[in-house]
């Protein structure tokens, strides 16, 4: 069965830098888009990134974009998402996501992980 | 402020049919497909619906989808009291590049 499990989160001082990971299992990783995304505490979705099956294309939001770098390591099948300059506002939990596609652009989180969460703070 | 507007609450009666609005604009609902997604307390959202009006295997026919122009709407029939939960819908945004979401429903079962 499909599994996504999100590693890396914690507490992190502002400005600093944090690797998240979401390993997958269950599906042929490299035919698959992939998305991370946030939830802050006691807030709604937030979409970050995402990744096409190939990694060739990348796409963020602009709340992270020129800070947060999506990437994926079919050989591993890792999904990553490395969050430089880190600031309170990106306290959240967050969600690694497949898409159904290999694009990114149709179908958002047929399956998801649990959530890691990364708290900045100082 | 989220791109795409939905009401912060619904509510309705075990057996009642309940819609939930999300409207957006030209560059998203308008034009890409809408996804629907119901988060329980403490857990990972779970697609509802996809591409609009399409159910995911496992997820129950109560569920339904439907688009039209700008928005997209989720119906509930024969509420449960397990509905209770957060739906929130999703698109594509062309302008944006990017995905964009509701704020989110928050939907209790009287």
């Amino acid at each position: 069965q499909v599994q996504l499990v999100e590693s890396g989160g914690g507490v992190v001082q502002p400005g600093r830098s944090l690797r998240l990971s979401c390993a997958a299992s269950g599906f042929t990783f490299s035919s698959y888009a992939m998305h991370w995304v946030r939830q802050a505490p006691g807030k709604g979705l937030e979409w970050v990134a995402v990744i096409s099956y190939d990694g060739s294309s990348k796409y963020y939001a602009d709340s992270v974009k020129g800070r947060f770098t999506i990437s994926r390591d079919s050989s591993k099948n890792t999904l990553y998402v490395q969050m430089n300059s880190l600031r309170t506002e990106d306290t959240a939990v967050y969600y690694c996501a497949r898409d159904t596609g290999r694009s990114g652009f149709y179908d958002l989180g047929d399956f998801w992980g649990q959530g890691t969460l990364v708290t900045v703070s100082s | 402020q989220s791109v795409l507007t939905q009401p912060p609450s619904a509510s309705g009666t075990p057996g009642q049919r309940v819609p939930i609005s999300c409207s957006g604009n030209s560059s998203n609902i308008g034009t890409n497909y809408v996804c629907w997604y119901q988060q329980l307390p403490g857990t990972a959202p779970k697609l509802l619906i996809y591409r609009n009006n399409q159910r995911p295997s496992g997820v129950p026919d109560r569920f339904s989808g439907s688009k039209s122009g700008t928005s997209a709407s989720l119906a509930i029939s024969g509420l449960r009291s397990e509905d209770e939960a957060d739906y929130y819908c999703a698109a594509w945004d062309d302008s944006l590049s990017g995905w964009v979401f509701g704020g989110g429903t928050k939907l209790t079962v009287l």
